[in-house]
């Protein structure tokens, strides 16, 4: 079983470029997440999906956008990125939204984005 | 508010020595805690949850934590340490009533053969 794949693994960028990191999970979950990985800080929630059709922010949702394409996929752009967007990349799905408690998040492996 | 607090940054074990890390946890009510573990280049693996049903929660890998709602802990012990768990590890509180999951900085698991 695939689980949550990322694409790509590794993306060097220059400021004020643009790009859209790709999630694809196949568990049938109805929660999606973006979150970023900096050094010492855990992870931050970027944006989620609760339910296909719907996207919220997060904590840190500024120079993102995202787009839930399907039940499947999760996709997050960075517009025009700039070296503060230096990050390791996670997405995430789980079952369901608020429901449920004690739902775990399953990851998948990152995306490592340099931006200089 | 839910928040999280990892007492170590970083710990070292001699290996088949036990493993203690430490997480205290503020959360208005009744929280759901998570453990995850991440291995070097990799994603975070769940290692045990918390539910209401039991304080002294099972996980894999012979890990296990204990919710104390006294003392707002939920610490994560292993009686001998395996070089296979040299990893960062993550206490994770979930807000109730939503999937959303507050993330502690981590603490960084050294085994020493």
């Amino acid at each position: 079983n695939a689980g949550v794949t990322q694409t790509p693994k590794f993306q060097v960028l220059k400021t004020g470029q643009s790009m859209t990191l790709q999630c694809a999970q196949d568990m049938n979950h109805n929660s999606m997440y973006w979150y970023r990985q900096d050094p010492g800080m855990g992870l931050r929630l970027i944006y989620y999906s609760a339910s296909e059709g719907t996207t919220d922010k997060g904590e840190v949702p500024n120079g993102y956008n995202v787009s839930r394409l399907n039940k499947r996929e999760f996709s997050l752009r960075l517009e025009s990125a700039a070296p503060s967007q230096t990050s390791v990349y996670f997405c995430a799905s789980s079952e369901a939204w608020g429901a449920r408690r004690n739902q775990p998040q399953h990851f998948g492996d990152g995306t490592r984005l340099s931006i200089l | 508010a839910q928040s999280v607090t990892q007492l170590d940054s970083h710990v070292s074990v001699s290996e088949g020595t036990p493993v203690l890390l430490r997480c205290n946890y503020s959360s208005s009510y009744s929280p759901s805690l998570f453990w995850y573990v991440q291995h070097p280049n990799k994603g975070l693996q769940l290692l045990l949850k918390y539910t209401s049903a039991a304080t002294l929660v099972k996980g894999i890998n012979g890990f296990e934590a204990e919710f104390k709602k006294s003392e707002t802990s939920f610490h994560l012990t292993k009686p001998s340490a395996h070089m296979s768990d040299a990893a960062e590890y993550f206490c994770v509180v979930s807000q109730t009533g939503a999937n959303n999951l507050f993330f502690g900085t981590g603490t960084r698991l050294t085994v020493i053969p």
